[in-house]
């Protein structure tokens, strides 16, 4: 099975900075790779699909880069609504989550 | 609009059954694969099983195999998870989800149900 790692596994932040959240699989996953962003008490939300492609409706703020088994999450200016935690996902195999990264408020 | 709607979920005890439940609108459901993936309390997601869109196709995550059945019924626009011999572990929130054309991308969940398995 592949193995999905996340780092950091959480970080604070403030409104206006530029984040970003790396992802790592324990082998080869092409561009199969998703991200989502979940908030407390709701269900998670498709952001980044197929490593770089932005989901209709998400802003553009979120961008997604990577390929193999190196992958990042960049939010290029954090805003309110987007503190939350950040799961990582790949679709090459059986589906595996990565074990999330909680941004906060600094 | 595509809305998932689970049901079911409820306190049972360990070695019970439960049988959840999910129902879709908004969408043609006959067109998609679906599966359920679970959040036990303060932890992450982890996907459980998947159906393709004619039931043809199933898979369980190694947790549930031999315990967990996936089902729909296409006419019903429904999903289905029956779980038998639950365990401690078992607790958790079950989402159901949308499997975009782009296999194991799940672009739209449900709200989900929670499953208590306790004495």
């Amino acid at each position: 099975d592949i193995q999905m790692t996340q780092s950091p596994s959480s970080l604070s932040a403030s409104v206006g900075d530029r984040v970003t959240i790396t992802c790592r699989a324990s082998q080869s996953i092409s561009s199969y790779l998703n991200w989502y962003q979940q908030k407390p008490g709701k269900a998670p939300k498709l952001l980044i699909y197929a490593a770089s492609s932005l989901q209709s409706g998400v802003p553009s703020r979120f961008s997604g880069s990577g390929s193999g088994t190196d992958f990042t999450l960049t939010i290029s200016s954090l805003q309110p609504e987007d503190f939350a935690t950040y799961y990582c996902q790949q679709s090459y195999s059986t589906p595996a989550f990565g074990p999330g990264t909680k941004v906060d408020i600094k | 609009q595509v809305q998932l709607v689970e049901s079911g979920g409820g306190l049972v005890k360990p070695g019970g059954s439960l049988r959840l439940s999910c129902a879709a609108s908004g969408f043609t459901f006959s067109d998609y694969y679906m599966s359920w993936i679970r959040q036990a309390p303060g932890k992450g997601l982890e996907w459980v099983s998947y159906i393709s869109s004619s039931s043809s196709y199933t898979n369980y995550a190694d947790s549930v195999k031999g315990r967990f059945t996936i089902s729909r019924d296409n006419a019903k626009n429904s999903l289905y998870l029956q779980m038998n011999s639950l365990r401690a572990e078992d607790t958790a929130v079950y989402y159901c989800a949308r499997e975009a054309t782009a296999m194991a991308t799940f672009d739209y969940w449900g709200q989900g149900t929670l499953v208590t398995v306790s004495s």
